[in-house]
């Protein structure tokens, strides 16, 4: 079946550090791949998403990559900031389907 | 503006007592879907829906009910069967297309007294 497994958290980093938060999927036919961000109390928003191979999704200074060759989608931004901290999930879905997350990366950002 | 509405944001149900969920969507989605989140865990999939009229079972629908019986309405009971009820649940919805993101309400914190 389909799955995703992000890197566990907590990641605690200090302001302007750089991000990456692992995630890879395993998948039957050619998944979308999606990061979503989620503040305290709050529902998801979508972050940013790619639809094919090699595809790059970016939105608020953040990146990932579609690498089907190694099926992974790993988020990464240049330099973090306090208001970055939040839960961030990768999640998948390959059709008329149930999306499927992973489980949360929680990010923790200090001045 | 377009969006997915849940209510009450904060809700508390004596044990032994079935309370719904409200989930209404405005953006023409064909599919809706209710997500259990505990804490510092990730999403666990209740129900979901594809079609009006439709629904299916998702990882842990024991203890819950759902009914869709427009396209922009899927309320969630739990009922009295559900042990664990206390946790965030999350309604999301999306056009169905293979390449569509989902959108999330707010959430709605149940939790038992």
């Amino acid at each position: 079946g389909n799955s995703v497994t992000q890197m566990e958290g907590p990641v605690t980093l200090s302001e302007e550090a750089f991000l990456t938060i692992n995630c890879t999927y395993t998948a039957t036919g050619y998944p979308s791949l999606f990061w979503y961000v989620q503040y305290p109390g709050e529902g998801l928003q979508l972050l940013l998403k790619a639809t094919k191979a090699d595809d790059k999704g970016s939105n608020k200074g953040f990146e990932a990559t579609y690498r089907k060759e190694t099926t992974s989608f790993h988020l990464e931004k240049g330099s973090v900031q306090v208001s970055d901290s939040a839960v961030y999930f990768c999640a998948l879905n390959t059709g008329f389907q149930k999306l499927v997350f992973g489980t949360g990366t929680r990010l923790l950002v200090s001045p | 503006d377009g969006g997915i509405t849940q209510s009450p944001k904060y809700l508390f149900r004596k044990e032994g007592q079935n309370v719904t969920l409200s989930c209404e969507q405005n953006l023409n989605h064909d599919a809706m879907y209710w997500y259990r989140q505990d804490p510092g865990q990730g999403l666990r999939l209740i129900y979901y829906s594809q079609i009006v009229n439709d629904f299916q079972k998702g990882d842990i629908a024991e203890g819950y009910s759902v009914s869709r019986e427009k396209k922009e309405s899927f309320p969630l009971t739990v009922t009295s069967a559900q042990k664990n009820p206390t946790a965030f649940y999350l309604c999301a919805s999306r056009e169905g297309e293979v390449n569509t993101e989902a959108f999330f309400g707010q959430g709605t914190r149940l939790t038992v007294v």
